[in-house]
């Protein structure tokens, strides 16, 4: 069982739509990632928050906005996405290690 | 910069048999991650390599982790169709705490 939830599973929205996916750990972990994965490609990185501070921003699209509420909580936030933005996006959290610790991800699809 | 090469990128194998996977990065890396994704599903973290010499074992699988020659290896052992799935290996940059450079990812069939 992953200790990293993410919500939902799966979300269908139009390109006009503004919608949220959500990431939940309890781990005590204080690295949290989003990563994007297109079919049969490796993740990439998106955004790392570090102690709750945004670290990391690889050049990510404006239509795409990270928030940490607090330790244990990742939002992103999707506003205005176009049909390539359709893919499975990936939350993680990470102890000092750097091993990253999956959700089960939210399958997007843009119209 | 760092780069990532994982070969093979396509494996097909019969039940029983052994394999290597190998791992090879372009510079300078002490942490290296090897990860596991079934067909449809997230990532699940098998390996962790912190070390030169580095070695891990979990079930049939072992990696290695050889720090001067940039290199990792991921041995399966007298496969099973249960192991049949895409792995990657991760790697460190030197100047990051959380960045990676991913491998292509090695799709792995076992044949009963």
């Amino acid at each position: 069982d992953t200790e990293v939830t993410q919500t939902p599973k799966h979300l269908v929205m139009g390109m006009t739509n503004k919608k949220s996916l959500k990431c939940e750990q309890h781990m005590g972990h204080r690295a949290m990632y989003w990563y994007k994965q297109k079919a049969k490609k490796p993740p990439e990185l998106m955004f790392v928050y570090s102690y709750e501070k945004l670290s990391i921003n690889e050049s990510v699209p404006s239509r795409f906005s990270p928030e940490c509420p607090n330790s244990s909580l990742l939002n992103l936030h999707l506003h205005a996405l176009q049909p390539e933005d359709s893919a499975l996006y990936l939350c993680a959290s990470s102890p000092f290690t750097g091993e990253l610790f999956f959700g089960e991800g939210s399958r997007l699809t843009v119209l | 910069e760092l780069k990532v090469e994982q070969n093979p990128l396509f494996l097909s194998m019969q039940e029983g048999k052994n394999y290597t996977i190998y791992c090879n990065y372009s510079t300078t890396s002490d942490r290296l991650y090897w990860y596991r994704q079934d067909p449809g599903k997230s990532l699940e973290s098998l390996f962790v390599l912190l070390s030169n010499g580095a070695v891990k074992q979990e079930g049939r699988l072992m990696a290695s982790l050889d720090t001067k020659a940039r290199l990792s290896t991921l041995h399966i052992t007298a496969a099973v169709h249960d192991l049949s799935a895409t792995y990657f290996c991760a790697v460190g940059k030197a100047d990051s705490n959380y960045q990676l450079i991913w491998g292509a990812g090695t799709k792995l069939i076992i044949k009963p």
